[in-house]
């Protein structure tokens, strides 16, 4: 149990358009989920923690304008990336929580994201 | 800021050998301590814990020690695998702000 998608595994755009990456949990309620984004060689930086139903809590430095997140259902996130630039290109990971708990967190596979 | 640092990025062991990672953090807060395996194109799986209460645990072959007066943490696992190849993070648990803070990780290699 405890299995989180993710949905694309990666996708290409052009500069200025807008991905949205989706993050489900498949067999679980997720009352939290979080965001992280991943430079190559770097740790995992979070950049927000969604709640199903209200607004997203961002990490300073995040601007909530340019990544728009969604936490609409109890099983499903999407983080919108708008007028994507090439400094967005990442790897992006979400993950899930039952009932909150942050420190047991199931993560999805990651999305990577190339802007172009 | 980093708060919580892998400062190797990568380890070699040899099959059936030790392998020590090792985690250092900078807040003294912290008092809870995970450690994730990474596979590519997968997303970190958790590994094994430890509280600051104690300064081990362990699940098989897999063991963490925690030194608190060191903020310093480490897992052992023995005896090494080629399936235990993968990207290791270490992650602290930020209760105050109710989130993970992860290191940067260490590719672990096992050779055959």
């Amino acid at each position: 149990g405890a299995v989180v998608s993710q949905h694309p595994s990666r996708v290409i755009c052009k500069s200025g358009t807008s991905v949205k990456i989706e993050c489900r949990s498949l067999d679980f309620q997720a009352t939290t989920m979080f965001w992280y984004r991943q430079f190559p060689k770097q740790s995992l930086m979070l950049m927000a923690t969604s709640n199903e139903g209200s607004k997203a809590t961002y990490e300073q430095g995040v601007e909530k304008d340019k990544f728009l997140i969604n936490h609409a259902s109890l099983t499903l996130s999407t983080l919108t990336v708008t007028s994507a630039h090439p400094e967005d290109s990442s790897f992006y990971i979400c993950s899930a929580t039952r009932g909150g708990v942050v420190e047991t967190q199931y993560f999805g596979p990651g999305t990577r994201l190339l802007v172009l | 800021d980093q708060q919580v640092k892998q400062n190797s990025p990568s380890l070699s062991v040899q099959e059936g050998r030790i392998s020590i990672l090792n985690c250092d953090y900078t807040n003294s807060m912290f008092d809870y301590f995970l450690w994730y395996k990474k596979y590519p194109a997968e997303g970190p799986t958790f590994l094994i814990s430890i509280s600051s209460i104690k300064d081990k645990n362990e699940d098989g072959r897999f063991t963490v020690f925690l030194n608190k007066s060191a903020k310093h943490l480490s897992l052992h696992i023995v005896p090494s695998q080629p399936g235990d190849s993968a990207v290791y993070f270490c992650a602290a648990l930020d209760q105050g702000a109710q989130k993970l803070v992860f290191g940067q990780g260490t590719r672990l290699t096992i050779n055959p």
